[in-house]
């Protein structure tokens, strides 16, 4: 059974660094695409970036919202992607989800940016 | 960015009836070298992240009941259902992945009349 557990969620003020993390289970990690997904309180979603595969050098690619402030990265070892996050915004405040290439989504974690 | 326009963004459908979803696309999501239609479709359930029903526009997804139909090509897409249960109660939203960053469209609320 696949699973996948996003963490690392909180309240941050705007200007903070944040660091989510998406620990996976029951398939070829290393195999995949991971993407991140957000979904704003009531509103709808919004996808954030992906990372390949060590096949196609880790490629990333981002929504322009979040361009030079995101990474996405992975540790293939640990069946594990992560989402650091940067120079964060109000407008960031969301349910981060991580997502893998066949569709296989976590429950999300909380990310509210606030002074 | 493609950008993806659903309508309507809410509909009440009495149980038993049809309900159809529209989105559309800013550009083609059409690949022409493989003629697959990029274009996937959400169902959303309160307090739970989204779930693939449909992929390459109309192909349905495995377990998803045949109640769910998509169609369309190209800049218009559809997605039915043919009889509303109680259970189709959502948000559904569209997806296009033919090129990053992938795009939603902002979700038809479905509920029952």
């Amino acid at each position: 059974e696949v699973q996948v557990v996003e963490s690392g969620g909180g309240l941050v003020q705007p200007g903070g660094s944040l660091k989510l993390s998406c620990a996976t289970s029951g398939f070829t990690f290393s195999g995949s695409v991971m993407h991140w997904v957000r979904q704003t309180s009531g509103k709808g979603l919004e996808w954030v970036g992906r990372i390949r595969t060590k096949a196609n050098s880790y490629a990333t690619a981002y929504v322009g919202a979040v361009e030079g402030r995101f990474i996405i990265s992975r540790d293939d070892s640990k069946n594990t992607a992560y989402l650091q996050m940067n120079s964060l915004k109000i407008e960031d405040t969301a349910v981060y989800y991580c997502t893998t290439q066949n569709d296989d989504w976590g429950q999300g974690t909380l990310v509210t940016v606030s002074s | 960015d493609i950008v993806m326009t659903q309508s309507p963004d809410s509909l009440a459908v009495s149980l038993g009836e049809r309900a159809t979803i529209n989105c559309k696309s800013s550009q083609s999501v059409l690949q022409s070298s493989n003629n697959k239609n990029f274009l996937a479709w959400y169902q959303q359930k309160p307090g739970q992240p989204p779930k693939l029903i449909i992929n390459w526009a109309s192909t349905r997804e495995s377990g998803v009941s045949d109640r769910f139909s998509g169609s369309g090509s190209g800049t218009d897409f559809t997605l039915t259902i043919s009889s509303l249960q109680a259970e189709d109660v959502a948000v559904y939203y569209c997806q296009q992945y033919y090129s990053t960053p992938l795009t939603f469209g902002q979700g038809t609320k479905v509920e029952i009349k």
